[in-house]
């Protein structure tokens, strides 16, 4: 079957760096996506890779590895605004995403 | 960029009542629309996709005859939940991409269903 794995939940400091991992093993590749989720809002697309290496955008990073079925999110010196849930999803052979079931970020003072 | 209307953005109704929401792409045209569905606190869950002039394809475990999808245009998709139950109440979003390739879904703001 088609499988994307994240942490459920994470916790960093305001200013500080966090990177959310997220692992694949889908039926076929064809780029992979961050989203932003804010409780009680829809996702807000954040990056996207296709290719191996690093995307920076900003304050925001994401690095894919398709060989390892790999990505990461990097996210610098975090603001408040920046707790929200990250959905890591894959578009797979038949360009259907498929969804993990989301990070949440807690970011403390 | 791209973007999707989504309308109305809540929704409070009787039990028995059927509620229309629609999703429009604003400066594109969408062949295929999503509808998902998220409970507080859980993952999205797709539960169709429209596919513009022919029937949508439903996920397994979604009735299609209570959530009728009509992709009557290439910027239009409906979703109707037909006889709304408490249960029913959740969190609809749509969303659209700009073809198959590597192209994000952008989504749209979302609908606040609540069921008394």
């Amino acid at each position: 079957g088609q499988n994307i794995d994240q942490p459920t939940e994470m916790t960093a400091t305001e200013g500080a760096i966090v990177q959310i991992n997220c692992t694949y093993q889908t039926s076929g590749f064809n780029g992979l996506f961050w989203y932003q989720q804010h409780a009680g809002e829809a996702p807000t697309f954040l990056s996207y890779n296709v290719l191996d290496g690093l995307e920076e955008k900003g304050r925001f990073s994401s690095f894919l590895s398709r060989s390892k079925g790999y990505s990461y999110l990097l996210l610098k010196e975090l603001q408040m605004k920046d707790s929200a849930s990250y959905l890591c999803a894959v578009k797979d052979s038949n360009y259907q995403l498929i969804w993990g079931a989301g990070t949440k970020l807690i970011i403390k003072p | 960029g791209a973007v999707v209307s989504q309308h109305p953005s809540r929704v409070i109704c009787k039990s028995g009542t059927s509620v229309k929401i629609e999703c429009r792409s604003l400066d594109f045209q969408a062949t295929t629309m999503f509808w998902y569905r998220q409970f507080p606190k859980q993952s999205l869950m797709l539960m169709a996709t429209s596919n513009e002039g022919s029937k949508a394809t439903y996920e397994q475990g979604v009735e299609k005859d209570k959530f009728l999808i009509n992709h009557a245009s290439l910027t239009l998709s409906t979703l109707t939940v037909t006889s709304a139950h408490p249960e029913d109440s959740s969190f609809y979003i749509c969303s659209a991409g700009q073809g198959k390739g590597n192209q994000p879904q952008h989504f749209g703001d979302g609908t606040r269903l609540s069921i008394l």
